[in-house]
């Protein structure tokens, strides 16, 4: 099974809109992250939040962790098209050595 | 700087062909981790290696399927006797020292198509 689940699978907004995605994980973790994948294109990553933080930000992009519910947010404020894009959260398994563990993704859609 | 480079960008193979895909990390990173990807879901771990050792294999099936990073030259997966279901993405990461959670950074891909 996944150690992160994106929620919503698939998102679609209006230009200008903020977007939320949620991940829920299972097992306690060191850090989580966040990637973005354009269609047809490698990862390209986003951001990184501690265990021992809360709530993180860069640019248009804020990320909060609640590991009491073992759930991360992402925001995306004042969305643009190309921001257009699937986004994948990533966790490192406290204990499960150094592999990157993926979640299933959202798929965003900004329309113009 | 260039990035993590892989090729070919596009594979395609009959069923019972061998299949190789190179992955060269970005300079100064010695430390490279396999991925797979199948439409619509996310990235599988496969294999993380460094510079000619395997260190985690956990996520590589046991047959068909090996790996390597030798001291010169790119890391290799490579995929014998390919069957239908091996046709997915196949990504490769690279990170700089292999410290714990680090992040990685990721190259375009190969699309294996197995005919």
């Amino acid at each position: 099974s996944q150690q992160g689940e994106e929620d919503p699978q698939a998102l679609s907004i209006q230009e200008g809109e903020n977007a939320t995605m949620n991940c829920s994980y299972k097992t306690s973790i060191n850090n989580l992250q966040w990637y973005r994948q354009n269609s047809g294109r490698g990862l390209v990553h986003l951001i990184l939040i501690r265990s021992n933080e809360r709530e993180k930000h860069s640019g248009r992009l804020r990320v909060t962790l609640d590991t009491s519910k073992k759930s991360s947010s992402l925001l995306i404020t004042a969305s643009r098209a190309a921001d257009t894009a699937s986004y994948f959260c990533a966790t490192v398994p406290t204990g499960g050595g150094n592999k990157l563990t993926f979640g299933t993704g959202t798929q965003l859609k900004v329309e113009l | 700087n260039a990035g993590v480079m892989q090729n070919p960008r596009h594979l395609v193979r009959r069923r019972g062909q061998e299949a190789r895909l190179r992955c060269s990390p970005m300079k100064g990173h010695s430390h490279v981790y396999w991925y797979r990807q199948l439409p619509e879901e996310g990235l599988k771990f496969m294999v993380y290696l460094q510079k000619e050792n395997i260190i985690d294999e956990s996520g590589m099936p046991k047959e068909r399927f090996s790996a390597e990073f030798p001291k010169e030259g790119p890391s290799i997966l490579r995929i014998q006797q390919v069957v239908r279901g091996d046709s997915a993405a196949y990504f490769c990461a690279s990170s700089p020292s292999g410290t714990l959670g680090e992040k990685l950074f990721f190259g375009s891909g190969t699309q294996l198509s197995v005919l």
